[in-house]
């Protein structure tokens, strides 16, 4: 069974510039969770997406956004790009059905920002 | 403000030795707690994980222990080998919730 999956793997953008990272979730997982790592600051909540719907975010501005496709793919939108911005972008998928939902990661994107 | 706190950060142990990395937390509607693994370059992998029903589970090497009451968990890794030297990070999470919290991370260092 494939696992989750991300694209690109790395990816350079200049301050001020828009960033799209790409997840394809585990087949038949309906949840996609985006996370960020950055150096020192651990992994820290973003996005949570289900059946196509934002159904929660963290504490991060409005210039992060995303979006769900029907085939439960996602992205990831960050815009006006600011140098601390840069860090590992991972995405997390899981069945809702199951009562702790528990989450798979992807290998990550790695955002670098100029 | 929902946090959990690890510790170590950091560990060196021989092979063959026992690894022991704990976290406390103070949500009381956590009701779920993961531990990844995380290698160099790679996304965290799922390793373990506890309800708090139980005071511990163990999956091969791997152990988590749970006391509720302290509101601390666990995660032992027994006959310790290189191959286990990576990053480890507990979680914690509320049922009806979506989000993980995860702590700050413990690398972990098994030497020959």
């Amino acid at each position: 069974e494939a696992g989750v999956t991300q694209s690109p793997t790395h990816l350079i953008k200049t301050r001020g510039q828009q960033a799209t990272l790409r997840c394809s979730p585990i087949s038949g997982h309906t949840s996609v969770y985006w996370y960020q790592q950055a150096l020192g600051l651990g992994l820290q909540f973003l996005l949570w997406y289900d059946e196509g719907e934002e159904r929660n975010r963290g504490n991060f501005p409005p210039r992060f956004s995303g979006r769900q496709f029907p085939n439960y793919s996602s992205e990831l939108n960050v815009n006006a790009l600011e140098l601390e911005d840069s860090a590992l972008y991972l995405c997390a998928s899981s069945f809702r059905g199951g009562l702790y939902n528990e989450q798979f990661f992807g290998p990550g994107t790695r955002l670098t920002v100029l | 403000q929902q946090q959990v706190k690890q510790s170590p950060q950091s560990l060196i142990v021989q092979k063959g030795g026992i690894s022991i990395i704990n976290c406390a937390y103070e949500n009381t509607a956590f009701d779920y707690f993961p531990w990844y693994q995380q290698f160099p370059g790679k996304g965290p992998a799922l390793l373990i994980a506890i309800r708090p029903d139980v005071s511990e589970k163990k999956e091969g090497r791997f152990t988590i222990s749970f006391n509720k009451s302290a509101k601390q968990f666990s995660l032992h890794i027994m006959d310790s080998q290189p191959g286990d030297s990576a990053t480890y990070f507990c979680a914690a999470k509320e049922t009806s919730g979506s989000r993980l919290t995860f702590g700050e991370g413990t690398q972990l260092t098994v030497n020959p």
